[in-house]
């Protein structure tokens, strides 16, 4: 099994902010990595597919780089509504999920 | 505009069946993509458990699959998920999800709002 790890576990950021997240696979994945944002009560929203392509309606202040086992997650200003959970995820031969950043107001 | 929905019990009790609906509207299941199963529990995070395709192919997590059974009923838009000998370590938000399995994508796109299953007698 693929393992993600994903630093730091805790981000704290002030509005206007610029936040990078990593994420860390035990074994290459390509580019077959994902970021999500989920906020409390709710299912995760997909932002990132493909460690570079952002999801239909994803503003462009997110964006995803990387590829083999090293891929961040950059918000170039962070906005209000963006502090939440962020998860990476990998496709190889099945899924798998990061632990998580929080992204809270500092 | 797709959407999916979780239906099913709130309680389980120890090794009996967990059995959950997705019903799915905006699209026909037989037209393609894949659909699956994910958890969130506050132990284990996100997991994902199952996927099915419109022509039946399913793929499990090698860690459930002794346990594990994904349907599909093109008749009623909606697939299915069956989880036996539960436990509560099977306590969880389990949400179900359209699979973009394809190597340019990769990742769940669309995803219900998710039901939460307590085990306990």
């Amino acid at each position: 099994e693929i393992v993600l790890t994903q630093s730091p576990a805790t981000l704290s950021l002030s509005p206007g902010e610029r936040a990078t997240l990593s994420c860390r696979a035990s074994q290459s994945v390509g580019s077959s990595l994902a970021w999500y944002q989920q906020k409390p009560g709710q299912a995760p929203r997909l932002l990132i597919y493909h460690a570079s392509n952002r999801a239909t309606g994803i503003p462009a202040r997110f964006s995803g780089s990387g590829s083999g086992t090293d891929f961040t997650l950059t918000i170039s200003s962070i906005e209000p509504e963006d502090f939440a959970v962020y998860y990476c995820q990998q496709r190889s031969n099945w899924y798998t999920f990061g632990q998580g950043t929080k992204v809270e107001i500092k | 505009q797709v959407q999916l929905q979780e239906s099913g019990p709130g309680l389980v009790k120890p090794s009996e069946t967990l059995s959950l609906i997705c019903a799915v509207s905006g699209y026909p299941i037989s037209s393609g993509y894949y659909w699956g199963w994910i958890r969130q529990s506050p132990g284990k995070g996100l997991e994902w458990i199952a996927s099915i395709n419109h022509g039946g192919i399913t793929y499990y997590n090698p860690s459930l699959n002794s346990r594990l059974s994904i349907s599909m009923d093109t008749s009623e838009n909606q697939f299915s998920l069956k989880l036996t000998s539960v436990t509560a370590a099977d306590t969880a938000v389990y949400y179900c999800g359209r699979d973009r399995d394809d190597a340019s994508f990769a990742a769940f796109d669309i995803w219900g709002q998710g039901t939460m299953v307590t085990v306990s007698s």
